[in-house]
């Protein structure tokens, strides 16, 4: 069975400085996406990147970046330039990609981040 | 557009009530799903919808009666719940099943049951 671990329950950063959540996953497929949601205060979960397996090239998004370690099995965020926005629960997400996978989001426990001005 | 809406935001009802919430998406996704959120945990998949047929149900209790009348629209439907089942009820939808596709979610509804 797929599973996914987080293992920072809470971080806290300065503002305009830089944060990595950390976040390791198991898995036997190959074939998989991997994802980081953010869910602010106000509840809504809210998509911050994704990343294909099958892609070697760690995904971008504006200031949020990843570093993925396939053999390790390893997705960790990387949060640049902190703002007091990025306040939030951020959970790793896991779903593997074939025709029954149902698109089966598999979370992490998450990470309660808070930016501290 | 990538909003998905849920009606209501919350919700206290009694044991012995029935009540529905609502999820609508105008993305043209055909999957769409219901979670279940307890305080400070991940969302746990309840059911997923695929071109308007129920394709997973997680062993979720009868008392949730899910519906999905057309593409764009979803129901849970509530009956008989227990206080363990207050939780914040998320509904989301994707272009298709499948990793690939990423999921949108709605804000939930907050439920209480007394």
């Amino acid at each position: 069975a797929q599973t996914v671990t987080q293992s920072q329950p809470e971080m806290s950063v300065q503002e305009a400085e830089t944060v990595t959540l950390s976040c390791t996953y198991d898995t036997s497929e190959n074939n998989y996406y991997l994802f980081w949601y953010k869910q602010p205060p106000s509840r809504q979960m809210i998509l911050v990147i994704r990343q294909e397996a099958y892609k070697q090239q760690n995904a971008t998004e504006n200031r949020f970046s990843v570093n993925f370690q396939k053999a390790a099995k390893s997705f960790s965020l990387k949060i640049s330039d902190s703002q007091l926005g990025d306040t939030a629960m951020y959970f790793c997400a896991f779903t593997q990609n074939y025709g029954g996978s149902q698109g089966n989001l598999i979370f992490g426990k998450g990470t309660k981040l808070s930016v501290k001005p | 557009d990538t909003e998905v809406t849920q009606t209501p935001k919350h919700l206290v009802m009694g044991m012995t009530n029935k009540k529905s919430l609502k999820c609508e998406q105008h993305m043209g996704h055909r999957a769409m799903y219901w979670y279940k959120q307890k305080a400070k945990k991940p969302p746990e998949l309840m059911f997923v919808y695929s071109y308007e047929k129920l394709s997973i149900n997680e062993s979720v209790p009868s008392r949730f009666s899910p519906e999905c009348p057309n593409s764009s629209l979803l129901n849970l439907h509530l009956h008989a719940l227990q206080p363990e089942d207050s939780a914040l009820y998320l509904c989301a939808s994707s272009h298709w099943t499948g990793g690939s596709y990423e999921q949108y979610f709605g804000p939930g509804t907050r439920l209480t049951v007394t």
